[in-house]
This record gives C-alpha cells, sequence and structure tokens, in this order.
C-alpha cells in the first residue's frame, strides 16, 4: 500500500504568511493528488486536483506543485477565512484512496 | 454544484448495523461515482468505499466484507451499511461525489457513536 505522510501536522501561522504544507509517497505515484480545506462542522472542501488545478471558485492565493514522490500545496497569502486543517489525498487505480494525516493551521 | 446530505441514526449498538443514506440534491445522481468516507475523532480520513451510478462498487479492503454501498436512481439517494459494529467504527461519517480520483462535493458528515 502506499502511504502518504503529510507535514507537518499543525503550524502556527499569522496573516499575510506564505503557508507551504507538504505531502510525501512511499513510492513514485501517478499525478492524483488532491487538496481539502475542512473547517469543523462543515463539509470539506476541495482546493487542488490533479497535483495542481484549482478547482471552480477556489481563490488563486492556493496552489498546488509537484511529481514523484513529493507534493506541496501552499497558500501564498494567509487570510483569516483560511484557518482550517488541510488534507492530501491520493487515488491510485487499485481502487483505493489514501489521505494524508492532516495539517491544522493555528493562529 | 451538487448538494449532499447524510441521514441515520447517531447511536447504534455494537455487533449491530450502521446505516446510513446521502440524499442528492441540486444535480444528478445518473453520473460519476458517489462514496462514503469516515474520520474517526481526532484523526485523519479514511476512503470506505465508492459506487458508480451504474451500480459498480469498490471498497476499502480494510473494510471489505462488512461494508455494502447501493444507489437508487430514483429517489436520488445512496447508502451505506456497515455490519458488525464496533467501538471503533465510532466516527464522522460522510458521503461525497468523486470521479477522477477526487472527491469534488461533500455532504456536512454525521457522527455516528457505536456503544451499548
Amino acid at each position: 500500500d502506499i502511504q502518504m505522510t503529510q507535514s507537518p501536522s499543525s503550524l502556527s501561522v499569522s496573516v499575510g504568511d506564505r503557508v507551504t504544507i507538504t505531502c510525501q509517497a512511499s513510492q513514485a505515484i501517478n499525478k492524483y493528488i488532491s487538496w481539502y480545506q475542512h473547517k469543523p462542522g462543515k463539509a470539506p472542501k476541495l482546493l487542488i486536483y490533479e497535483a495542481s488545478n484549482l478547482d471552480v471558485g477556489v481563490p488563486s492565493r492556493f496552489s498546488g506543485s509537484g511529481s514523484g514522490t513529493e507534493f506541496t500545496f501552499t497558500i501564498s497569502s494567509l487570510q483569516p477565512e483560511d484557518i482550517a486543517t488541510y488534507y492530501c489525498q491520493h487515488y491510485d487505480e487499485l481502487p483505493m484512496y489514501t489521505f494524508g494525516q492532516g495539517t491544522k493551521l493555528e493562529i | 454544484q451538487v448538494q449532499l446530505q447524510e441521514s441515520g441514526p447517531g447511536l447504534v449498538k455494537p455487533s449491530e448495523t450502521l446505516s446510513l443514506t446521502c440524499s442528492v440534491s441540486s444535480g444528478s445522481i445518473s453520473s460519476d461515482y458517489w462514496s462514503w468516507i469516515r474520520q474517526v475523532p481526532g484523526r485523519g480520513l479514511e476512503w470506505i468505499g465508492s459506487i458508480h451510478f451504474g451500480g459498480n462498487t469498490d471498497y476499502n479492503p480494510s473494510l471489505k466484507g462488512r461494508v455494502t454501498i447501493s444507489i437508487d436512481m430514483s429517489r436520488k439517494y445512496f447508502s451505506l451499511k456497515l455490519n458488525s459494529v464496533t467501538a471503533a467504527d465510532t466516527a464522522f461519517y460522510y458521503c461525497a461525489r468523486s470521479g477522477g480520483g477526487t472527491f469534488f462535493s461533500w455532504g456536512q458528515g454525521t457522527l455516528v457513536t457505536v456503544s451499548s
């Protein structure tokens, strides 16, 4: 099974910060990496799919990149409404969906 | 954009069957895949399984044998049944529309507690 190691698990941030979260796969994987934002009591929200594609309506301060075993999610300038937990997720054709452990952003 | 809403009992006894329904509105259920994901409180997300609108199903091997996902196209909902539950199955359960390896839309989730 492919393991997804997401880091850091938590991050102390300030408004305006550039935030970077990493997901490392246990072996080289395909492009099917997605990133989600999850706020308590709310439905998780898709931000990025296929590693770097922004979902419709998602602000351009969010971006994703990477290939092989290392994938990165970036918020270019953190806004107050971005305080949430973020998850990466990988899909392979078994099929199997695997999530990272999550990164909680805290002011 | 499609809206999803989970419903079902919030409390299930050990060894019994957990049953949840996801209602689909503001969109068609006649395309894509429809999935269930869960999150044990304080832990990460776990994919449970998915059903194609045509009826084909895929399940997480760790839960295979206990899980059944079905779909009712006419009533626009899909369902999850997880049998022989234990306390380890206590979690928030989410339904989602999926396709291309991504969960596009999610419900708000429902907490199911397994306890006698």
